[in-house]
């Protein structure tokens, strides 16, 4: 069975371009979240999809960080302009809630993302 | 502000001996608690969890307890092995029912043959 699958693996940019990270969710789950891991903080969420909705995005940092998730098999987040502080990794999960979600994410192997 | 804490950056254990690793929170509402290990170039992957509701819960070789008055929990690997070494990350549900998990920092383990 496929796992999260995210692309691109590995994305170097310079400051004030935008980057586009993708996801697609392990099929049949119905929410997908994006974590941002760096050594200070750790793996941060930044935003999550319930059916495709928005349910929380208090963690994204600023406007310049969007996130859409126009069917159940695809979410993208965008950042733009990119800075340098964004340097990181980012994750994609997707779990199944049935209605009692138990906090067990499936993740993606993550973007190594790097903003000269 | 760090709700969960993970304040050893890294950890360095015998093969076959135990390997303890330790979480603290603030907030008392945290309802479940959860470990995650992570390899290289890999997403982390869910180890073990716990209830608030209990105190201690066991899988194997892995072990989580919970001092709820302490704000504290702890992962137990006994008998360490070479495969274990890894980043741990401590993580904790608001309620359950609730998927926004927040992570700490991750303690990265290292097994010496």
């Amino acid at each position: 069975d496929a796992g999260v699958i995210q692309s691109p693996r590995h994305e170097v940019t310079e400051m004030g371009q935008e980057v586009t990270l993708r996801c697609k969710p392990i099929s049949g789950h119905n929410s997908l979240f994006w974590y941002r891991q760096t050594m200070m903080r750790g793996l941060e969420l930044l935003i999550y999809f319930n059916n495709n909705v928005p349910i929380d995005d208090s963690g994204m940092p600023e406007d310049r960080f969007s996130a859409k998730m126009p069917n159940a098999s695809f979410s993208t987040l965008k950042i733009q302009p990119s800075e340098p502080r964004d340097s990181a990794v980012y994750f994609c999960a997707s779990s199944l809630l049935l209605g009692m979600g138990t906090g067990e994410l499936f993740f993606g192997e993550g973007s190594r993302l790097t903003v000269l | 502000d760090q709700q969960v804490k993970q304040n050893s950056p890294s950890l360095s254990v015998q093969e076959g001996r135990i390997s303890i690793l330790n979480c603290d929170y603030t907030n008392s509402m945290f309802d479940y608690f959860l470990w995650y290990k992570k390899y290289p170039a890999e997403g982390p992957t869910f180890l073990i969890s716990i209830s608030s509701i209990k105190d201690k819960n066991e899988d194997g070789r892995f072990t989580v307890f919970l001092n709820k008055s302490a704000k504290h929990l702890s992962l137990h690997i006994v008998p360490s092995q070479p495969g274990d070494s890894a980043v741990y990350f401590c993580a904790a549900l608001l309620n359950f029912g609730n998927e926004k998990l927040t992570f700490g920092t991750g303690t990265r383990l290292t097994i010496i043959p």
